[in-house]
């Protein structure tokens, strides 16, 4: 079935690099989040669309961080000047529709790309 | 704000055993409950779900009740097996999901 897809699976890249990653959301799931999960921690919230905007982007850690989804599906997280402090595993999941502007519906996760920076 | 606490593992079992994960919870107003399983290799998978105090989840032999007196979601398991070895996530939701740490589960034949 055609799950939520993320690439690449694994990223290296040195410090002080630009990195992007992308999701491609299930289709006809017009919700896409974007979690951080860091070695033994669960993961962490970073930023939400409903459609083509970002409803909440609260969990950005700082402006190295950027997100996009233009056209309402596929998204991408992009990375500036990136930290050791950034390896991480970077997941998606999307959703139906939210209702309310709350997170009502199943969120459905993708594998993940694995981030290290050297 | 909101914050997830479950039990630190791993919790190393024998097939068969009884599983207890106890989670309990901080956050405003009534938020709903989830257990998220991690499977080696695998992408996170949401496990069950309660909306509301005292709604029951269950899911594969997995159950969670929703405590709204103790905020807590403890999830049990009767007979445990080898299969179910993985990651376990606690995780409410208000507005996003917020997660607890995990807890890692190995079931020995």
């Amino acid at each position: 079935g055609a799950g939520v897809s993320q690439t690449p699976s694994n990223k290296v890249t040195e410090k002080g690099k630009y990195v992007e990653l992308r999701c491609d959301p299930i289709s006809g799931h017009t919700a896409l989040y974007w979690y951080r999960q860091s070695l033994g921690q669960g993961p962490e919230f970073l930023i939400y669309f409903q459609g083509t905007g970002a409803a909440d982007d609260s969990g950005l850690p700082n402006d190295r961080f950027f997100a996009v989804r233009p056209e309402g599906s596929v998204s991408t997280l992009k990375i500036q000047r990136t930290e050791r402090g950034d390896s991480a595993v970077y997941l998606c999941a999307s959703s139906l529709m939210v209702a309310g502007g709350r997170g009502t519906n199943e969120q459905f996760f993708g594998p993940g790309t694995r981030l290290t920076v050297l | 704000g909101d914050s997830v606490t479950q039990m630190e593992g791993p919790v190393t079992l024998s097939e068969e055993a009884f599983l207890t994960i106890n989670c309990t919870y901080t956050a405003t107003g009534y938020p709903s409950l989830f257990w998220y399983v991690q499977y080696p290799g695998e992408g996170l998978q949401l496990l069950l779900k309660a909306t509301k105090a005292d709604d029951k989840g269950s899911n594969k032999g997995f159950e969670a009740t929703y405590r709204k007196e103790t905020t807590s979601f403890h999830l049990e398991k009767g007979s445990v097996q080898v299969s179910d070895s993985a990651v376990y996530f606690c995780a409410l939701r208000s507005s996003t999901l917020t997660f607890g740490k995990g807890t890692m589960l190995l079931v020995s034949p």
